[in-house]
C-alpha cells in the first residue's frame, strides 16, 4: 500500500523565483492538504484540495497557489519567493469526511 | 492565547519510565484530537486519535481527553530511546477537517 509521496526531497531557490512542489496521496485517499513547517514550529495549514477544487485555505498570501489533478495528486506553487518561505513543506492526504491525515516525507525548501 | 498550546520542552525521562505529554486547546467546540510523532528531519506520523472523554490505549501509548478542562495528554509507558522525538498535538474544530497544530514537545529518553 503506497503511502503519500512528495517530490522533490530538497530544493534550493533564490529570492524572486518560483517553485512547484508535487504530492501523490496515499492509495484510496481523495483529499490533499498542504502545510508549511518552520523550524521549531508546528505545521501551518496552507490549503486543502478535494475534487480538484480548493476547499479551504489558511492564512497564506496569494503567492501560494495549488492544483489537484483527476488522479488526486496535487501541486503547490509559490511565486516571488521570499527568504521567509524557507521551510519544510508537507503534504497530507485523507479520505473525504475523515479527520485523520497522513503526511508525506516533505520537501525541504531553502530560499537564498 | 494560542489555539493549541504545548510545552516545547525538552522533556527528559529515563528509559523504562512513563513520559507524560500535555496539550491544552482554546476552542470549546473542538471535537477531534490527534497526537503525531515527528523525528528530527522527518515528517509527522499519526500515532493516536481520540474523540470522546476518557482514555484510549494503543500498545504503550494512552491518550487522555478531558473536554471540560480543554486538555488532552499522551502517556508513553516503558519509554524507549527510540521514542525520542517531537510530539505534536493537533485539534479539529467541530465541522472542520483541518487540524490546528501545537508547536510540539521534544521528548528525550535517555538510557
Amino acid at each position: 500500500d503506497a503511502g503519500v509521496t512528495q517530490s522533490p526531497t530538497h530544493l534550493i531557490k533564490t529570492r524572486g523565483q518560483q517553485v512547484t512542489l508535487r504530492c501523490s496521496p496515499k492509495s484510496g485517499h481523495d483529499t490533499v492538504s498542504w502545510y508549511q513547517q518552520a523550524l521549531g514550529q508546528g505545521p501551518q495549514f496552507i490549503f486543502q484540495y478535494y475534487e480538484e477544487e480548493e476547499r479551504q485555505r489558511g492564512n497564506f498570501p496569494d503567492r501560494f497557489s495549488g492544483h489537484q489533478f483527476p488522479n488526486y495528486s496535487s501541486e503547490l506553487n509559490v511565486n516571488a519567493l521570499l527568504l521567509g518561505d524557507s521551510a519544510l513543506y508537507l503534504c497530507a492526504s485523507s479520505l473525504a469526511g475523515s479527520n485523520e491525515q497522513f503526511f508525506g516525507p516533505g520537501t525541504r525548501l531553502t530560499v537564498l | 492565547q494560542k489555539e493549541v498550546e504545548q510545552n516545547s520542552g525538552p522533556l527528559s525521562v529515563p528509559e523504562g519510565a512513563i513520559a507524560s505529554l500535555n496539550c491544552t486547546y482554546s476552542d470549546r467546540g473542538s471535537q477531534s484530537f490527534f497526537w503525531y510523532r515527528q523525528y528530527s528531519g522527518k515528517s509527522p506520523e499519526l500515532i493516536m486519535s481520540i474523540y470522546s472523554n476518557g482514555d484510549k490505549e494503543d500498545g504503550r501509548f494512552t491518550a487522555q481527553l478531558n473536554k471540560a478542562s480543554q486538555y488532552v495528554s499522551l502517556l508513553i509507558r516503558d519509554s524507549q530511546p527510540s521514542d525520542s522525538a517531537t510530539y505534536l498535538c493537533a485539534v479539529n474544530r467541530l465541522g472542520s477537517y483541518i487540524p490546528t497544530f501545537g508547536r510540539g514537545t521534544s521528548l528525550i529518553v535517555h538510557p
